[in-house]
C-alpha cells in the first residue's frame, strides 16, 4: 500500500507569498492528483500529473517520478486560495484497489 | 453538464438505523468512486464502479456496507446498522476513464448518535 506524506501539515503566509506544498509518496505511481478542499467539504481537482509539470494560472504542479515527490506551488498567493490541498496517488498496475491513496492535505491560509 | 451531485447533503441518524446516500455522477462518466473522509484526514478508498460493475471494495467496506450502480448511471451506498464510528463525510466522484481528472460531489455529511 503507498504512503503517502504531505508537507507542511500547516502553512500561513502573507498575500503575495510563493507557496510550495510537497507531496511524497512510497510506491511507484500510475498518476498523480492535486486536489483543493474548501470549508463544507467540496473537493476540486486542480492536476493529474503522471510526469513533467503543468501549469493553470498561479498554480503549477511537478512530479519527479524517480525520487516519488511532487511539489504544488501558488504563485502571488491571494486570500481565496486558503483551503486544504491534498495530494492522492493512483498505484501503477498489479491488480490493486484502483482508488487513490490520499495523504492528509495541507491547511493554507493567506493571511492579506 | 451539472457536475456530480449527492444527496442528502446532511444525514443525522441513531445508532442501529440503516442509511441511503445517492449519487449522480458526470452523465458520460463511466467510472464512480466513493470515499469516506474523518474530520482532519485526507478521503479513504471505499470502493469504485466501471459502468454497473463494482471492480474493486476496500477492506474498510465491512459486511453493514453495500454499494450498487445497476444501471452504470446513479449509485447507492448503504450502510446497515449504523455505528457512532460511521460518522464522516461520504464523497462520490467521477471520471471518463482510468487516470483522468475526479469530479468530485459535495459529499454526505453523517452523523451517527
Amino acid at each position: 500500500k503507498n504512503e503517502v506524506e504531505q508537507s507542511p501539515q500547516n502553512l500561513t503566509a502573507q498575500e503575495g507569498e510563493f507557496i510550495t506544498i510537497n507531496c511524497s509518496y512510497s510506491v511507484g505511481i500510475s498518476a498523480l492528483h492535486w486536489l483543493q478542499q474548501h470549508p463544507g467539504g467540496g473537493i476540486v481537482s486542480l492536476f493529474m500529473l503522471s510526469s513533467g509539470k503543468k501549469k493553470h494560472g498561479r498554480l503549477i504542479a511537478t512530479i519527479n517520478i524517480q525520487e516519488k515527490h511532487s511539489s504544488l506551488h501558488i504563485t502571488a498567493s491571494h486570500p481565496r486560495d486558503s483551503a486544504v490541498y491534498i495530494c492522492a496517488v493512483r498505484d501503477r498496475g498489479g491488480g490493486g484497489a484502483d482508488g487513490l491513496t490520499f495523504g492528509k492535505g495541507t491547511h493554507l491560509i493567506i493571511q492579506p | 453538464d451539472t457536475g456530480v451531485s449527492q444527496n442528502p447533503r446532511h444525514k443525522i441518524t441513531k445508532r442501529g438505523q440503516n442509511v441511503t446516500f445517492r449519487c449522480d455522477p458526470i452523465s458520460e462518466h463511466n467510472r464512480l468512486y466513493w470515499y469516506r473522509q474523518t474530520l482532519g484526514q485526507g478521503p479513504e478508498f471505499l470502493t469504485y464502479f466501471q459502468n454497473e460493475a463494482q471492480l474493486e471494495k476496500s477492506r474498510l467496506l465491512s459486511d453493514r456496507f453495500s454499494a450498487e450502480r445497476p444501471k452504470g448511471s446513479f449509485s447507492t451506498l448503504e450502510i446497515q446498522r449504523t455505528e457512532q464510528g460511521d460518522s464522516a463525510m461520504y464523497l462520490c466522484a467521477s471520471s471518463p476513464a482510468t487516470n483522468e481528472k475526479l469530479f468530485f460531489g459535495s459529499g454526505t455529511q453523517l452523523s451517527v448518535l
